[in-house]
């Protein structure tokens, strides 16, 4: 069954550094997402992506964050410069079309610890 | 703005028990609603989800949940736990194309 795969699981930077976290969607999907788990709280919706452009985006996706898509197959997401307030699990997800009902399939995630 | 609320950051079943997992959302328009499960090291993986038509929604791995718009409430259910079922349970909601906006997760543990 196709998957969403992440890379790397776990990531430690120190503050200030530039870290590029991985996402390889499912093959023929089409809508790309970004959600963020900081330990102990809710899943928090990040940005959306559709067509080599951002859909929409969370009042967190500030400056410090972008996200492109390098080439057919991965989706990236770019922190300029961590702070210790970025440590958190981070999820990429796709799905096949856009709209509420259709489903949001997820990685595994990535672990990000800031220093 | 939507929202999701899941009492209980931890349950404790015993193997065989029924599992009810609660879930509360507040939308100002029709909601869809969706369960997801992660196990250990894993991604959130769709459990079953409501969009429209019958209330009553059955997933994968023996779970169901109902919709209640008088309530407000989409609570998961299983009529007996199994040791496998032990993971982070999230309850979700969005409409149209707004970004999926989750609970904090019940973490169920089976106790043999």
């Amino acid at each position: 069954e196709p998957e969403v795969t992440q890379t790397p699981s776990h990531q430690v930077t120190q503050m200030g550094q530039e870290v590029i976290l991985r996402c390889v969607p499912i093959s023929n999907h089409l809508y790309f997402y970004w959600y963020r788990q900081i330990l102990g709280q809710k899943v928090e919706f990040l940005v959306s992506f559709y067509n080599n452009e951002i859909s929409e985006k969370s009042e967190i996706f500030d400056d410090q964050f972008s996200v492109e898509r390098p080439d057919g197959s991965n989706f990236t997401l770019k922190i300029r410069s961590t702070k210790l307030e970025d440590s958190a699990m981070y999820f990429c997800a796709s799905s096949n079309i856009a709209g509420g009902q259709e489903t949001q399939y997820f990685g595994p995630g990535t672990r990000l610890l800031v220093l | 703005a939507q929202s999701v609320t899941q009492l209980g950051s931890h349950v404790s079943v015993s193997e065989g028990a029924l599992v009810l997992l609660r879930c509360n959302y507040s939308s100002s328009v029709p909601p869809y609603l969706f369960w997801y499960v992660q196990y250990p090291n894993q991604g959130l993986q769709l459990l079953l989800k409501y969009t429209t038509g019958a209330t009553l929604v059955k997933g994968i791995n023996g779970f169901e949940a109902e919709f209640k718009k008088s309530e407000t409430s989409f609570h998961l259910t299983k009529p007996s736990a199994h040791m496998s079922d032990a993971a982070e349970y999230f309850c979700a909601v969005n409409s149209g194309n707004t970004p999926l906006v989750f609970g904090k997760g019940t973490r169920l543990s089976v106790i043999a």
